[in-house]
């Protein structure tokens, strides 16, 4: 089975800083997946990523995807406190068509103002 | 409604009692998914439906976990004879068929949060 692994596991910057998250899997990626979530709820989409080299940005986010590195980094541009948060990554477990997800483990980013 | 819903948020339960939790999913959408969240930990995947059919349930922990979605929309998790390591953050996810089979977003809901004493 695929198993991801991120790192730092967990993270405390200053606001303003900016900061990166990694995922790296044991296997080939085919499609990863970003998630925030706040303590109490539940997940929150951030971006999916399909193809080796695709980077995508959704405010002052950045995700990019190395196919060869089987790896995944979030980048944090200028961190805020509502950034503050677990970020996890998933990826789809390879055989089936319907797209369930394996997780990694999470990274805690605490942000202080 | 515009999102995932769950219920309950919270729920405490002595051992061996039976528990139900409740999702409904976005309208429309064909996928429904049960994930378990231990503390500190990332979701792990529990079972899958599609419409009414629960075509995936290799990620049930025990034969006290069961899963149904009888109409193909709202869809109920039950555990029988609750045993302490049960204790999690129950979350359901669903999601709509069209960016490609396998490549749909699952957006999640706030999840349960299950302790058994």
């Amino acid at each position: 089975s695929q198993e991801l692994e991120q790192s730092p596991q967990s993270l405390i910057v200053q606001e303003g800083k900016n900061l990166t998250i990694n995922c790296t899997s044991s296997k080939t990626l085919y499609g990863l997946y970003w998630y925030k979530q706040k303590y109490g709820e539940g997940l929150i989409f951030l971006m999916m990523l399909q193809k080796g080299g695709e980077e995508k940005s959704h405010e002052k986010i950045t995700a990019k995807l190395d196919e060869k590195k089987q790896q995944s980094s979030l980048h944090i541009t200028a961190s805020q406190p509502s950034h503050a948060g677990i970020y996890l990554c998933g990826v789809r477990a390879g055989g089936t068509s319907y797209g369930k997800l394996t997780f990694g483990q999470g990274t805690i980013l605490t942000v202080h103002p | 409604g515009a999102g995932v819903s769950q219920s309950p948020r919270y729920k405490v339960a002595k051992r061996g009692q039976d528990v139900a939790l409740r999702c409904d999913p976005i309208s429309g959408h064909v996928s429904l998914f049960w994930y378990q969240q231990a503390l500190g930990q990332g979701p792990e995947f529990l079972t899958y439906f599609q419409n009414e059919a629960q075509l995936d349930k290799s990620g049930l922990p025990s034969d006290r976990f069961f899963a149904e979605r009888p109409e193909g929309s709202v869809s109920t998790l039950k555990i029988q004879r609750t045993q302490q390591e049960d204790s999690a953050v129950y979350l359901c996810a669903s999601s709509f068929p069209g960016q490609g089979r396998g490549r749909e977003t699952q957006y999640f809901g706030p999840g349960t949060r299950l302790l058994v004493l």
